[in-house]
């Protein structure tokens, strides 16, 4: 069975920082893309992130780019969303999510997700 | 960027009702990777229909979708009552994915 459980989800100051983890399990971690996607509370869902299998290709949206990084460690079957420069309207739910190919570009539906992992930005 | 457009924001219904449940798009979805996701309260997305018409693993054929190019429609045969939720199309044929804004499919 797939499992995607997020952590590092918090309390942070703006301009602050903060590490999202999603540990994965029930799939080959290393052959698969690994996305974010985030929600503000009861709205809609925006594509954060994407990382290809092995960490080569990796896909921001507008709105991060230059302030998150996405990376993985296979060996650890993991994926992680380092985040910078927060600020309020970062205040999200944020969604691990596993891709249905190797490359972040992979043309599938996003068919596992995790739970999720709030992130609040406030002084 | 491809702009999702879904309507009606609201549909009330009853429970046995069919529903009908529209996805605009800003240009045409290519090849009609186009998927529908529902949501509940507290709970993560799920999939239930991509490739506009396929539907996910589990999904109860009461769900059907359908439309090609700009247009796309969920169709619900006849609600149950545990298919009261939020739906959001996705376009996943270009990047950046984009995601409607959400139709909520309350009870009457």
């Amino acid at each position: 069975e797939v499992q995607l459980v997020e952590s590092g989800g918090g309390l942070v100051q703006p301009g602050g920082s903060l590490r999202l983890s999603c540990s994965a399990s029930g799939f080959t971690f290393s052959s698969y893309a690994m996305h974010w996607v985030r929600q503000a509370p009861g709205k809609g869902l925006k594509y954060v992130s994407g990382i290809s299998s092995n960490g080569d290709s990796t896909y921001y949206a507008d709105s991060v780019k230059g302030r998150f990084t996405i990376s993985r460690d296979n060996s650890k079957n993991t994926v992680y969303l380092q985040m910078s420069s927060l600020r309020a309207e970062d205040s999200l739910i944020y969604y691990c999510i596993k891709g249905g190919g190797s490359g972040w570009s992979a043309l599938y539906a996003f068919d596992f997700w995790g739970q999720g992992t709030v992130v609040t930005v406030s002084s | 960027e491809i702009v999702l457009t879904q309507s009606p924001g609201t549909l009330s219904l009853s429970p046995g009702e069919r529903a009908t449940l529209s996805c605009r798009a800003s240009q045409s979805v290519s090849s009609s990777y186009l998927a529908w996701y529902q949501q509940k309260p507290g709970q993560a997305p799920r999939l239930f229909i991509y490739a506009a018409s396929s539907r996910a693993a589990g999904i109860p054929d009461r769900f059907s979708g359908s439309g090609s190019g700009t247009d796309f429609t969920l169709t619900i045969s006849r609600l149950e009552p545990e298919d009261f939720a939020v739906y959001y199309c996705q376009q996943y044929g270009s990047s950046p994915r984009t995601f409607g804004q959400g139709t909520k499919v309350e009870i009457k």
